[in-house]
């Protein structure tokens, strides 16, 4: 079965400057796809980014890159000139046939 | 565009009673899935509808949870007889098909105490 890890169950950085969370995930299929979600207290989780695992460039969305090391089944987010907005519950998930989740960072910006 | 619509946001009711949940998914997205979320935990998928025919189910405690999808629009989960462990956020989701390259969207999300 299909399993994501997240080891870090909370991070915490200062406003403006880069924070990584990390991802790890278990599978023996070659062809699926990564994402990182969002969901701040309102409960509603938010995609912030995605990566097909056939594509070999790092999907970037504005100030949020991932480094996707397929080999390793490693896939970190990167979070740059974080903003308070920013402070929410981040989940990593891979989806092959369905949707699977890690248990989640808690990510706190500090002003 | 409308978001995925949850309703309600929040119900407290106590074991052994029954309660449902509603879901409207983003107009014209085929697909619709509900997700257990416990405290401290990622979601998990409790079953996927493809229009109105389940296409997965196999995470739904079918001796007290049911799920159904009349006219493949709107969906009701039900709990029938809740337990203490059910307490818990259900959230909706809905993309365009049923593709692994399709992007699911999250609603609201609606929080159960069972005491």
């Amino acid at each position: 079965a299909q399993t994501v890890t997240q080891s870090q169950p909370e991070m915490s950085v200062q406003e403006a400057e880069t924070v990584t969370l990390s991802c790890t995930y278990d599978t023996s299929e070659s062809d699926y796809y990564l994402f990182w979600y969002k969901q701040p207290p309102s409960r509603q989780m938010i995609l912030v980014i995605r990566q097909e695992a056939y594509k070999q460039q790092n999907a970037t969305e504005n100030r949020f890159s991932v480094n996707f090391q397929k080999a390793a089944k490693s896939f970190s987010l990167k979070i740059s000139d974080s903003q308070l907005g920013d402070a929410a519950m981040y989940f990593c998930a891979y989806r092959a046939q369905k949707l699977v989740f890690g248990q989640g960072t808690r990510l706190t910006i500090n002003p | 565009e409308a978001g995925v619509a949850q309703s309600p946001r929040y119900k407290i009711i106590e074991k052994r009673q029954s309660v449902a949940f509603w879901c409207n998914p983003i107009s014209g997205h085929a697909t619709l899935y509900w997700y257990q979320q416990i405290l401290g935990q990622g979601p998990k998928l409790l079953i996927q509808f493809q229009n109105n025919g389940v296409v997965d189910d196999s995470q739904l405690p079918k001796d007290r949870f049911s799920a159904e999808r009349l006219k493949g629009v709107d969906s009701t989960l039900k709990i029938q007889p809740a337990k203490l462990e059910d307490s818990a956020v259900y959230l909706c989701a809905s993309s365009r098909g049923g593709a692994d390259t399709d992007t699911q969207y999250f609603g609201p999300g609606t929080r159960l105490t069972v005491l």
